[in-house]
């Protein structure tokens, strides 16, 4: 089974600073992994994925995330947020090529921009 | 504008009543799901459609039951079975294998509130 952890279910950050959400994925096979965007009341987004080579990806809206394989992370980064970042973000894996367990969920952390 | 279309965006159901919340897109993909959100919880998987005439149960199947009559459409019912159906909706697709990295798309999400 996958499970998916995201650390906080919150993270306050002030307009034009840096963000880091982080998440962290339990597997038994290689995975594929990506970030979702959620704003209220709307359905998700897909920010970026990961499914092989680099281990850096970039984005949409200036985000991009780290692979790393040895601490089973896939932390989402920004250098500068705005206001309109202020949202819910979902962390997500699947096993690669496929497999019963589908596409596990974390259980969010909602990014609040403050001015 | 292709996408994936859900309705209504907000229902009530009395108790014992089935209601059906309808998912249609025009992205001509194979794949198509159905998530419950609940606050604090993230998306759980219900049940999931590769081809029409073919679905498979997801984590919380129980008390929900769709079908795949087209490729375009699929419809959730959800049962009077079901004991805790207020919750956010959510209907998704996406192209060629179910769960093989590609990008999962989602609509705008259905609310349905038990009175």
């Amino acid at each position: 089974a996958q499970s998916v952890t995201q650390l906080d279910s919150q993270v306050p950050v002030f307009e034009e600073a840096p963000v880091e959400l982080r998440c962290n994925y339990s597997s038994s096979v290689s995975v594929y992994l990506f970030w979702y965007v959620q704003y209220p009341n709307q359905g998700l987004q897909l920010l970026l994925k990961y499914l092989s080579g680099s281990t850096l990806v970039k984005g949409i809206n200036g985000f991009e995330a780290e692979f790393n394989k040895s601490q089973t992370s896939f932390h989402l980064r920004k250098p500068s947020v705005h206001i309109s970042d202020t949202a819910e973000y979902f962390c997500a894996v699947s096993g690669a090529g496929g497999g019963a367990d589908g596409l596990t969920f974390g259980k969010g952390t909602h990014l609040i921009i403050q001015p | 504008d292709g996408g994936i279309t859900q309705s209504p965006k907000y229902l009530f159901r009395k108790e014992g009543q089935n209601v059906t919340l309808s998912c249609e897109q025009n992205l001509n993909h194979d794949a198509m799901y159905w998530y419950r959100q609940d606050p604090g919880q993230g998306l759980r998987l219900i049940y999931y459609s590769q081809i029409v005439n073919d679905f498979q149960k997801g984590d919380i199947a129980e008390g929900y039951s769709v079908s795949r009559e087209k490729k375009e459409s699929f419809p959730l019912t959800v049962t009077s079975a079901q004991k805790n159906p207020t919750a956010f909706y959510l209907c998704a697709s996406s192209e060629g294998r179910i769960f093989s990295g590609n990008t999962i798309y989602f609509g705008e999400g259905s609310w349905l509130t038990v009175v």
